[in-house]
């Protein structure tokens, strides 16, 4: 059973801060890593596709880093806002099937 | 297209009764997930399906059991509800490397 971990759990900043967490997966028969925010009374919106080691991107303020072969990605918030207050999920796809992580939830006070 | 659509959109169930929740995944989509999102807390994985078969499930009891139809289409089953099984329950369904779309979700309230 593949087990894709992320942390810290949950998350609280101040307005403003920059912020990252970690979403750690099995590095064998990787495919891709996705990228999810979900704010509470939404479904969650897609973020990033990541498919090679050491891809980088962004959108605005937030960007992510991939590292295939120690089997983790980073996401991070630069400047945090009150609206980046959201659950963060990752899912790492191997071609066969999708496992998502518990979600880090991240808060972020005005 | 359609997206991936859950019924119902809400239920009222009472405690100790069992409830069906369905899933229909975007056309194409052959692996379909489930979570649960109880009221301040992040999504909880539930179970994973693909190709009619079960890839994964999260840390939740035997009351609760899903099933993947050949049509794709998803059920989860929970039996013997309990007031914590208050909850949104979410479905995924995925195809290749793309992108996991989600439903609205069912709203579950057990009194």
């Amino acid at each position: 059973i593949l087990n894709v971990e992320q942390s810290p759990q949950s998350l609280h900043v101040q307005e403003g801060d920059s912020t990252n967490f970690t979403c750690s997966f099995p590095s064998s028969n990787f495919y891709a890593l996705h990228w999810y925010r979900w704010e509470t009374a939404k479904s969650p919106e897609a973020l990033f596709v990541m498919t090679l080691n050491g891809d980088e991107k962004k959108k605005g303020r937030i960007s992510a880093t991939l590292n295939t072969k120690e089997g983790y990605s980073y996401l991070y918030i630069k400047g945090s806002q009150p609206e980046d207050s959201a659950t963060y999920l990752c899912a790492f796809y191997n071609n066969n099937d999708m496992r998502f992580g518990a979600g880090t939830r991240l808060t972020v006070k005005p | 297209d359609a997206g991936v659509t859950q019924s119902p959109t809400h239920l009222i169930k009472t405690r100790g009764q069992q409830v069906t929740l369905r899933c229909s995944p975007i056309s194409g989509h052959k692996s379909v997930s489930w979570y649960q999102q109880v009221l301040g807390q992040g999504p909880q994985f539930i179970f994973q399906y693909y190709e009619k078969e079960e890839r994964g499930r999260g840390n939740f009891p035997d009351r609760f059991s899903a099933r993947q139809f050949p049509n794709y289409s998803s059920e989860l089953n929970v039996n013997a509800l309990l007031l914590g099984d208050s909850a949104l329950y979410l479905c995924a369904s995925s195809i290749g490397t793309g992108y996991a779309f989600f439903g609205q979700g069912t709203r579950l309230t057990v009194v």
